[in-house]
Parts: structure tokens; C-alpha cells; sequence
């Protein structure tokens, strides 16, 4: 079986562009996590959605949004692109909204110059 | 504000010996932790888990220890081999839930 899947694979923009990343869970799991990790952290939480729905956000501007279709892929969406948005972006899916544990794609690499 | 923290950026141990990664968390709501692998140009891969109704977790080479009270938990490799060599991330949650909190991670590098 698959896993999760995540396109593109590296991504270079300019400061002020905006970017989508996209991603296609494991068959069978209707949750969606979006993580950034910069280099040298850990990875952090962006959102989490469900069934189409946000269930829950971590602590970024509003610059950053994303949402899932009724496939249960997920695009996550970050405008007006900063220097300090290059990083990682890792998405994860889930069976459920409280299901453990994450199963990570390999990411998308954004560098922002 | 660093609510999970793993300490020893890297940890280097010969292959065969035992390799212990610790981590330390603040927050008391977290009830639930995890441990990943990562190697390079891959996503985390999960490891193991341990709930806090628990104070120790097995799974074939790796335990997970959970000490509540210290706030602590490590977890131990044995025997450490050199595909072991990755980078580790301690993450907790409160609940079974999607937002993990990470630490930093170390870097295993098991030396054959």
C-alpha cells in the first residue's frame, strides 16, 4: 500500500509569492496533519483536519491555510511567502480524529529566497 | 517555550552496546508520548509509544521508560546496530490526538 504522498518534493519561491503543497493520505485514513520543521527543530504543528473540517491550529499567522477534499487529500496554502517560512513541510495522516500514531510523508522542502 | 526538550543534540555509541536518548517535557497535560525515527530526505517514521497510565513500553530492541513524576522519559536501544543511525524525535500529546509537540531530535550514530 501506498503512503502518504506529498508533491513536490522541493519548491524554491521568492518572498512575497504564495505557495501550495499538496498531499494524499494513506488509503483508508480520513485525517490530515500538516507539520513544519525547520532546520535544526522538530517539527511543529500547523493544522489538523477531519472529515474536511479544521480540528485544530498551531500558533501561525493567517497566512497560512489549507483543507481537505472528499477524497481526504489536503492542500495547505501560505501567502505572501517570508525568508522565515523555508523549512519542511510534513503532512500526516491518521485513521481518525484521535487516532495514533502519525504516519509522516517524506515532505516538501520550501526555500524562500 | 519548549514544552518538550531533548537535551543531547547527538549521541554516538558502538554498535552491540546500548544506546539511551532521553527526553524531558514540562506541560502536565501530556498523557501521551511517541518516539520517531527520522532518516535524511524521509519523513519521521514512528517507533514507540508509551501511555502515562503506563512506566514502560517493549517493542523487540527498543523500551520506552516514562517517569512521571520527573517529568522524564528515554528511551533505550538494545543492541544499538549502525542502521539505528538516525535522528530521533521525542513528541508528546494530551490525548490521543493529532497535535504532537517535538523535541529537537538527536542524532543516533551507532559506529560498527
Amino acid at each position: 500500500d501506498a503512503g502518504v504522498t506529498q508533491s513536490p518534493t522541493h519548491l524554491i519561491k521568492t518572498r512575497g509569492q504564495h505557495v501550495t503543497l499538496r498531499c494524499s493520505p494513506i488509503s483508508g485514513h480520513k485525517s490530515v496533519s500538516w507539520y513544519q520543521q525547520v532546520l535544526g527543530q522538530g517539527p511543529q504543528f500547523i493544522f489538523q483536519y477531519y472529515e474536511k473540517e479544521e480540528r485544530g491550529r498551531g500558533n501561525f499567522p493567517d497566512r497560512f491555510s489549507a483543507r481537505q477534499f472528499p477524497n481526504y487529500s489536503s492542500e495547505l496554502n501560505v501567502n505572501a511567502l517570508l525568508l522565515g517560512d523555508s523549512a519542511l513541510y510534513l503532512c500526516a495522516s491518521s485513521l481518525g480524529e484521535f487516532s495514533s500514531p502519525l504516519h509522516f510523508g517524506n515532505g516538501t522542502r520550501l526555500t524562500v529566497t | 517555550d519548549q514544552q518538550v526538550k531533548q537535551n543531547s543534540p547527538s549521541l554516538s555509541v558502538q554498535e552491540g552496546r546500548i544506546s539511551i536518548l532521553n527526553c524531558d517535557y514540562t506541560n502536565s497535560m501530556f498523557d501521551y508520548f511517541l518516539w520517531y525515527k527520522k532518516y535524511p530526505a524521509e519523513g519521521p517514521t514512528f517507533l514507540i509509544s508509551i501511555s502515562s497510565i503506563k512506566d514502560k513500553n517493549e517493542d523487540g530492541r527498543f523500551t520506552v521508560f516514562l517517569n512521571k513524576s520527573a517529568k522524564h522519559l528515554s528511551l533505550h536501544i538494545v543492541p544499538s546496530q549502525p542502521g539505528d543511525s538516525a535522528v530521533y524525535f521525542c513528541a508528546a500529546s494530551a490525548g490521543y490526538g493529532n497535535k504532537l509537540v517535538f523535541g529537537a531530535g538527536t542524532i543516533l550514530r551507532v559506529k560498527s
